[in-house]
């Protein structure tokens, strides 16, 4: 069973700052690995897609990375604005989404 | 126009009573997923079924059930409703294993 684990659980930045949050998995062998934004009492939206075959992907200030072997993806936020506050999570599929806690995010005006 | 929606949003009822969610997505996914998040946020999976299988975690208790009339929908049907059972439901959908998925908004339900 996929075990899916986010690291660190909360994190307080001034802005401006680069930063990175941490997402591990036990089993290697997924098809993708999905990159979500939460804001408080709203649903999901997706941030960046990596398939099993790529080692990473990037979107604006917004970049992933993927390193199946390891079990590990990073989610890495450069310039940090105020807006970036939210509820990170990762989902890794293994023919299902199977999420991770989470990384709550405050970036500081 | 919304990718997957969800209805209701809101649903307060009393333990006992028997409810369902619905979702419905226009995006010409061939697999739809129910999440429920529990207070601590947690996200949990709970079905997912494209129109071949229906894969079901096995901690979920049989009083929840999906069904889906057409690769469009998957609703959430749930009997004899308990105190636990209040969490924020999520639908999502995606192309099986190839396309980012995508949720709907949410629907909390409250039991009292």
């Amino acid at each position: 069973k996929q075990e899916v684990t986010q690291i660190p659980a909360a994190l307080s930045v001034p802005e401006g700052e680069n930063l990175v949050l941490n997402c591990s998995f036990t089993d290697s062998a997924i098809y993708n690995l999905q990159w979500f934004r939460q804001d408080p009492g709203k649903g999901l939206t997706s941030l960046l897609l990596i398939q099993s075959s790529q080692r990473e992907q990037t979107s604006g200030r917004l970049n992933a990375s993927l390193d199946k072997s390891s079990g590990r993806s990073t989610l890495y936020i450069a310039a940090s604005q105020p807006g970036d506050s939210a509820t990170y999570l990762c989902a890794v599929d293994n023919n299902d989404m199977r999420f991770g806690a989470g990384t709550r995010l405050t970036v500081k005006p | 126009d919304t990718a997957v929606s969800q209805t209701p949003k809101y649903l307060v009822t009393q333990m006992g009573n028997d409810k369902s969610i619905k979702c419905e997505q226009n995006l010409g996914h061939d697999t739809m997923y129910w999440y429920k998040q529990d207070s601590k946020k947690f996200l949990k999976i709970m079905f997912s079924y494209n129109n071949k299988e229906l894969i079901i975690n096995e901690t979920v208790p049989n009083r929840f059930s999906p069904k889906s009339p057409d690769k469009a929908h998957l609703n959430l049907h749930i009997n004899s409703l308990e105190l636990g059972d209040s969490a924020v439901y999520f639908c999502a959908s995606r192309t099986q294993s190839i396309t980012e998925a995508f949720f709907g908004q949410g629907t909390r339900l409250t039991v009292v």
